[in-house]
């Protein structure tokens, strides 16, 4: 079965670096779009990113272009989130999931890690 | 959010609710819409996709339609496992972007 295991979350002072990880196995990585969607404490659900499933191409929201990077590495079936220049804003649980065809669905979710930007 | 729900909503156990979501053209006008169920404490789920669609071992009592820019879930005959936030959510060919409505908090009274 589909499975998708975030890691790499913690506390980070504003303005640092963090890189988030995401596991899959499962399913035919290549074959499917990859996103991250945060959540931050009592609110509702933001999406941060998509990678395709070939890897060649990315979107990113406006609230973390510049700032944020997602990449895949389909040796090792792992998408990645690389967070630059962190904001207290940013603070949030980040889950990964798998997109699933034409309709811009996330078919499965990771459990999460939480990303805490404070001094 | 450039989506639009009700922040919050209610039933009775076997009663039948709806929550809706308004969009834009760029959105919801597309055609396409998917809902996610939220439990607390856990991962969203998706229910539907491609607006009318249920993944499998998504109860039928879960359904959803659209008509222009505007889009509703329906739980039918509710249980009080459906308590959670619900969400729409699609691409916005305008902003680029996946949207997320903000949530309605179902509650099972």
């Amino acid at each position: 079965q589909v499975q998708l295991v975030e890691s790499g979350g913690g506390v980070v002072q504003p303005g640092g670096s963090l890189r988030l990880s995401c596991s899959a196995s499962g399913f035919v990585f290549s074959s499917f779009g990859m996103h991250w969607v945060r959540q931050a404490p009592g609110k509702g659900l933001e999406w941060v990113a998509v990678t395709s499933s070939d890897g060649n191409n990315q979107k990113h929201a406006d609230s973390v272009k510049g700032r944020f990077a997602i990449s895949s590495d389909s040796s090792t079936n792992t998408i990645y989130l690389q967070m630059n220049s962190l904001r207290p804003d940013d603070t949030a649980v980040y889950y990964c999931a798998k997109g699933y065809g034409a309709f811009w669905a996330l078919e499965n979710w990771g459990q999460g890690t939480l990303v805490t930007v404070s001094s | 959010s450039v989506l639009t729900q009700p922040p919050s909503a209610s039933g009775t156990p076997g009663q039948r609710v709806t929550i809706s979501c308004s969009g834009s053209s760029s959105n919801i006008g597309r055609g396409v819409l998917n809902w996610y169920q939220q439990l607390p404490g856990t991962a969203p789920k998706l229910i539907i996709f491609n607006t009318s669609q249920r993944p499998a071992g998504v109860p039928e009592r879960f359904s959803a339609s659209t008509s222009g820019t505007s889009a509703s879930l329906a739980i039918g005959g509710l249980h009080s496992e459906d308590e959670a936030d619900y969400y729409c959510a699609t691409w916005d060919d305008s902003l680029n972007a996946v949207l997320f409505g903000g949530g309605t908090k179902l509650t099972v009274l």
